[in-house]
């Protein structure tokens, strides 16, 4: 089936530093992959939502230029927590979604997940 | 908007049992999808059934089968011969065309032994 990796698993930070996070799909291509955040004991929180090439579309109120999000190529999408505050500490979670025969293309298939910790 | 609605935030049963979860959606379109995805304490989101709207017959994956109902906008997900393994948290989700999936609160889910 298709497989998601994200990386970090977890990181703890210093307040004001920048942190990024790889969402990788390891058997194909991802047209788009969205990022989410979920804190504890709730549902996820679209926080944007990535095509391969294009600019990143954010949610309301999810602060851009805080949540850098790039999707370099079909395989590969970042996100990065610039400035990084205690309030940030959380956990993100990728998904993505292929548009090639071989995957359901309307199912999202998610990634691990990355905890972070903000000091 | 889309809304995904879970109207049982705990749920228990028995081991070997049968448990339904409840999942209710609002839509106003026509052509879309409908998901459970599990996540135990792992985090991991794992995806349990999908259903396409067009379709008129209940999916089915192994121990896991939905009620799709589409008049009334409704998805329940039922887990026969319930394991300890099936413990975990589980999502209603809905997604339309190429858009981002929206999900429902959750149900917690406990088995006993």
């Amino acid at each position: 089936g298709a497989v998601v990796s994200q990386h970090p698993s977890w990181v703890i930070c210093k307040s004001g530093t920048s942190v990024k996070i790889e969402c990788r799909s390891l058997d194909f291509q991802a047209t788009t992959m969205f990022w989410y955040r979920q804190f504890p004991k709730q549902s996820l929180m679209l926080m944007a939502t990535s095509n391969e090439g294009s600019k990143a579309t954010y949610e309301q109120g999810v602060e851009k230029d805080k949540f850098l999000i790039n999707h370099a190529s079909l395989t590969l999408s970042t996100l990065t927590v610039t400035s990084a505050h205690p309030e940030d500490s959380s956990f993100y979670i990728c998904s993505a979604s292929a548009g090639l025969a071989g995957v359901v293309l309307d199912t999202q298939y998610f990634g691990p997940g990355t905890r972070l910790t903000v000091l | 908007a889309q809304t995904v609605t879970q109207s049982q935030p705990e749920m228990s049963v028995q081991e070997a049992e049968t448990v339904t979860l409840s999942c209710t959606y609002d839509t106003s379109e026509s052509d879309y999808y409908l998901f459970w995805y599990k996540q135990p304490p792992s985090r991991q989101m794992i995806l349990v059934i999908r259903q396409e709207a067009y379709k008129q017959q209940n999916a089915t994956e192994n121990r896991f089968s939905v009620n799709f109902q589409k008049a009334a906008k409704s998805f329940s997900l039922k887990i026969s011969d319930s394991q300890l393994g099936d413990a975990a948290m589980y999502f209603c989700a809905y997604r339309s065309g190429r858009r981002d999936m929206r999900f429902g609160a959750g149900t917690r889910l406990t088995v006993k032994p």
